[in-house]
């Protein structure tokens, strides 16, 4: 069974930058799209980039486009979520989540949460 | 884009109780585009129906989702203190996703 490990949030300044780290046990990432979640204090989640099984087709919100920048390891057990210009609306906890198959909606595996406070 | 609107925001209804929850989407969607979680607070999402109307692995049959095209619905149909929670849509699309606001189920 797939476990997804979440790591790399902190504490870091406005117009700062860094890196997620979403690991894979049990399988790889090969098979299935990917897609970082995140969830501000207190509120709802938000869908914030998604790449396909394919390694290569990527997708992001409107919230991080131009800031956020998602890719897989060659290895294809890791995800990344790279940002820069963080601000103080990205503080959330970020969540990955690998979908349940290739064709219905549903993400069946959920890490656990890493959180990223953007504050001065 | 299409956005969802998730109603009513609170649900508080007593054990043994049917729970309807509503999902509505801005645009028609695909059929199997639709999915719903649950969240219990400091936990993680967890997956009860994907592709509309599927249950998860494990998920307790008073669980369904239904709907078409724009209006889709997760029913509970006899509450148990344990589905307190916070209960969320979320669709696929081409290239976007998106999640509804949320509805909070409170068991009295």
């Amino acid at each position: 069974e797939v476990q997804l490990l979440e790591s790399g949030g902190t504490v870091v300044q406005p117009g700062g930058s860094l890196r997620l780290s979403c690991a894979a046990s049990g399988s790889t990432f090969s098979r299935f799209d990917t897609t970082w979640v995140r969830q501000s204090p207190g509120k709802g989640l938000e869908w914030v980039s998604t790449i396909k099984a394919d390694g290569t087709t990527t997708y992001y919100s409107d919230s991080v486009k131009g800031r956020c920048t998602i890719s897989r390891d060659r290895s294809q057990t890791t995800i990344f979520l790279q940002m820069i210009s963080l601000r103080v609306d990205d503080t959330a906890t970020y969540y990955c989540a690998k979908d349940f198959n290739a064709i219905d909606a549903g993400m069946d595996v959920w890490g656990q949460g890493t959180t990223v406070t953007v504050s001065s | 884009e299409t956005v969802l609107t998730q109603s009513p925001g609170t649900l508080s209804l007593s054990p043994g109780e049917r729970a309807t929850l509503s999902c509505r989407a801005s645009g028609s969607l695909r059929s199997g585009l639709l999915a719903w979680y649950q969240q219990k607070p400091g936990q993680a999402p967890r997956l009860l129906i994907y592709g509309t109307s599927s249950r998860a692995t494990g998920i307790p049959d008073r669980f369904s989702g239904s709907g078409s095209g724009t209006e889709f619905t997760l029913t509970i149909s006899r509450l148990e203190p344990e589905d307190s929670a916070v209960y969320y849509c979320h669709r696929d699309g081409v290239s976007t996703r998106a999640f509804g606001q949320g509805t909070k189920v409170e068991i009295k």
